[in-house]
């Protein structure tokens, strides 16, 4: 079966250091991927998305993710977390023509 | 250019009465979509409509309907609102029509159903 997992659903990092959320998924073929973001009281926006393209993908305020197919993983990363990053993370799959998987999502808290 | 926008922000029901979320977008865009968001969950989708004139089951679609009014508007309806029906409401919009298109959502309706 086809899926999607944020492996944290709570991660807690110093604002000027580094950002690491992960998303793994299940399939038997590479699908399209995309990170979405939800800022409090928000709609989600696109971070950035992967479509068979070049495997490190840049996206919106500093983030990347890179695409590994070996271990179907798709984690985001930023060098250094700035407060306004405090957000839920949203790791979304795109399994051939089927509906985007939404994952369960990753709240990003940011201390001072 | 507002984006998406979504009526109302907030809404109170009692089980069993209806109501209409609205959706409206701006951006000339072909596909839109409606979501619900449960605590612990990702987004589901209820319905969408990949086209003026077409609509689509989606994911949840039981109790729900709605109506592609013309390019720009998109609108679900409850009939018989229930407590499993209590949940955070989101509109989107796509310029191409399918799932891959960069998706635009709206500021969400939340909806408590007593």
């Amino acid at each position: 079966a086809q899926s999607v997992t944020q492996l944290d659903s709570h991660v807690s990092v110093s604002e000027g250091t580094p950002v690491l959320l992960r998303c793994n998924y299940s399939s038997s073929y590479s699908p399209s991927l995309f990170w979405y973001v939800q800022h409090p009281n928000k709609g989600l926006q696109l971070l950035l998305k992967y479509t068979s393209a070049a495997t490190l993908v840049k996206g919106i305020n500093g983030f990347e993710a890179e695409f590994k197919k070996s271990e179907t993983s798709f984690h985001l990363t930023k060098p250094s977390a700035h407060m306004s990053d405090a957000a839920e993370y949203f790791c979304v799959p795109l399994f051939g023509n089927e509906k985007l998987t939404f994952g369960t999502g990753t709240r990003l808290t940011i201390i001072p | 250019n507002a984006g998406v926008t979504q009526t109302p922000k907030f809404q109170v029901l009692k089980t069993g009465q209806s109501m209409t979320l609205q959706c409206a977008q701006d951006m000339n865009h072909n596909s839109m979509y409606w979501y619900r968001q449960d605590p612990g969950m990702g987004l589901r989708l209820i319905y969408y409509s990949a086209s003026e004139g077409t609509t689509d089951k989606g994911e949840v679609p039981n109790g729900y309907n709605v109506s592609r009014l013309n390019k720009r508007e998109f609108s679900l309806r409850l009939e018989s609102a229930a407590p499993s029906q209590t949940s955070v409401y989101f509109c989107a919009s796509s310029d191409e029509g399918w799932f891959g298109d960069t998706q635009y959502f709206g500021p969400g309706t939340r909806l408590t159903v007593l």
